[in-house]
């Protein structure tokens, strides 16, 4: 079963970081675009990053550049989101998304940015 | 704002079919094709529909989607209770070197 899990969500204070972990399985991890989208409360989606599958290209939504860094380590099958500079705003449950059409989602970590 | 368009909500009654539509530009539908997402109440995203018109295994033949030019549209028929939720389409914008979402459309069933 194509499976994707993410981890390391919690509360962290503004202007602290956080790095948000995805567990692959039931796939060949190292073939496929991976992504990162995410939901804030009682809000629409929004596209976070993505990362080609050798991890030599990259791609940030404006309001995230220069403070999130996407990555992932293909002997692991894991994918990463490294979230510093944290924000009120960057409060969302953050959902890890598989494959060049966005396929396969997490259920999802939540990130709360709060003093 | 987003950069797809999306009517905020919809609503049909079962049996019925309703169509869901999404308005972009040239450098994300002009361009690129077209993914639906459901999302059901308290639960994750799935892919509906992907390259405009293509259906993952498992989704309903009830569920259709097409593209013409700047726009695109998601076609329910045969409404179920259980296709409430929320639809949002998504392309790649070729400008903005990102995926772009719709604002979603909550689809209610009578």
């Amino acid at each position: 079963e194509v499976q994707v899990v993410e981890s390391g969500g919690g509360l962290v204070q503004p202007g602290g970081s956080l790095r948000l972990s995805c567990g692959a399985s039931g796939f060949t991890f190292s073939s496929y675009w991976m992504s990162w989208v995410r939901q804030a409360p009682g809000k629409g989606l929004e596209w976070v990053a993505n990362i080609k599958p050798d991890g030599s290209e990259e791609y940030h939504v404006d309001s995230v550049r220069g403070r999130f860094t996407i990555s992932r380590d293909n002997a692991k099958n894991s994918l990463y989101l490294q979230m510093n500079s944290l924000r009120a705003e960057d409060t969302a449950v953050y959902h890890c998304v598989s494959g060049n059409n966005m396929d396969v989602w997490g259920k999802g970590t939540t990130v709360t940015v709060s003093s | 704002q987003s950069v797809l368009t999306q009517s905020s909500s919809a609503s049909g009654t079962p049996g019925q079919g309703v169509t869901v539509s999404c308005s972009g530009g040239s450098s994300n539908i002009g361009r690129h094709a077209v993914n639906w997402y459901q999302q059901l109440p308290g639960t994750a995203p799935k892919l509906l529909i992907y390259s405009n018109n293509q259906r993952p295994s498992g989704v309903p033949d009830r569920f259709s989607g097409s593209k013409s030019g700047t726009s695109a549209s998601l076609a329910i028929s045969g409404l179920q209770s259980e296709d409430e939720a929320d639809y949002y389409c998504a392309t790649w914008d070729a400008s903005l070197n990102a995926w772009v979402f719709g604002g979603g459309t909550k689809l209610t069933v009578l």
